[in-house]
């Protein structure tokens, strides 16, 4: 398994502001993935985050609105850009280790 | 297009009872398949794996089951306890270490 950290825990945000969230893992993963669960919904994949390359991004979501940086073998982040309430969600972060994928602890997003 | 849905949006059972929950998918790309629980605050907790060469998976109180033609798993839990109660999420991958496509969720509620 992994050790996955997640900061911050949550935040309340004002609209028009961005938000970097931190994920941090205790081993080198190769890919990093970014989901956001938004209210009463199943968790949705943003982006892949490769170390060395630009991020992947699912359909819907594109690099100027969430910005993803990888900087190591170990961490990685997400930018919330100009934000609305429509993005008031869960965010998390994921790795995996062959079959299984595990999670971060998720930073809980409120924009007002 | 809901590639893996979860068809009950919340399970009741007595404490002591067999959970089953119940996970359908319609990409037939999909050959690993992954159940989590979830509390409302917390990431996703890892239960229990299955890739499409099996057809049941166990650990523990924690079964999954795989219907490959199709295009069923199921998880079961016996027997269910109260600390059991939380959204159980089944997730499907095409590839080992990839994305995860989740399913919407089932709330399971064990009654002492």
């Amino acid at each position: 398994s992994a050790v996955i950290s997640q900061k911050p825990s949550r935040d309340i945000c004002q609209r028009g502001t961005s938000l970097t969230i931190q994920c941090q893992v205790d081993s080198q993963v190769t890919m990093m993935f970014w989901y956001r669960q938004q209210p009463g919904q199943s968790l949705t994949l943003i982006a892949t985050a490769n170390q060395g390359s630009e991020a992947t991004y699912e359909s819907g979501f594109v690099i100027d609105k969430f910005p993803i940086s990888r900087p190591n073998l170990t961490f990685s982040t997400l930018t919330v850009s100009n934000m609305s309430p429509e993005d008031s969600s869960i965010y998390l972060c994921s790795v995996a280790y062959g079959i299984e994928a595990f999670f971060g602890q998720g930073t809980r997003l409120t924009v007002v | 297009d809901q590639q893996v849905k979860q068809n009950s949006p919340s399970l009741s059972v007595q404490e002591g009872r067999i959970s089953i929950l119940n996970c359908d998918y319609t990409n037939s790309m999909f050959d690993y398949f992954l159940w989590y629980k979830k509390y409302p605050a917390e990431g996703p907790t890892f239960l229990i794996s299955i890739s499409s060469i099996k057809d049941k998976n166990e650990d523990g109180r924690f079964t999954v089951f795989l219907n490959k033609s199709a295009k069923h798993l199921s998880l079961h839990i016996v027997p269910s306890q109260p600390g059991d109660s939380a959204v159980y999420f089944c997730a499907a991958s095409a590839l080992a270490g990839n994305m995860l496509t989740f399913g919407g969720g089932t709330r399971l509620m064990v009654k002492p």
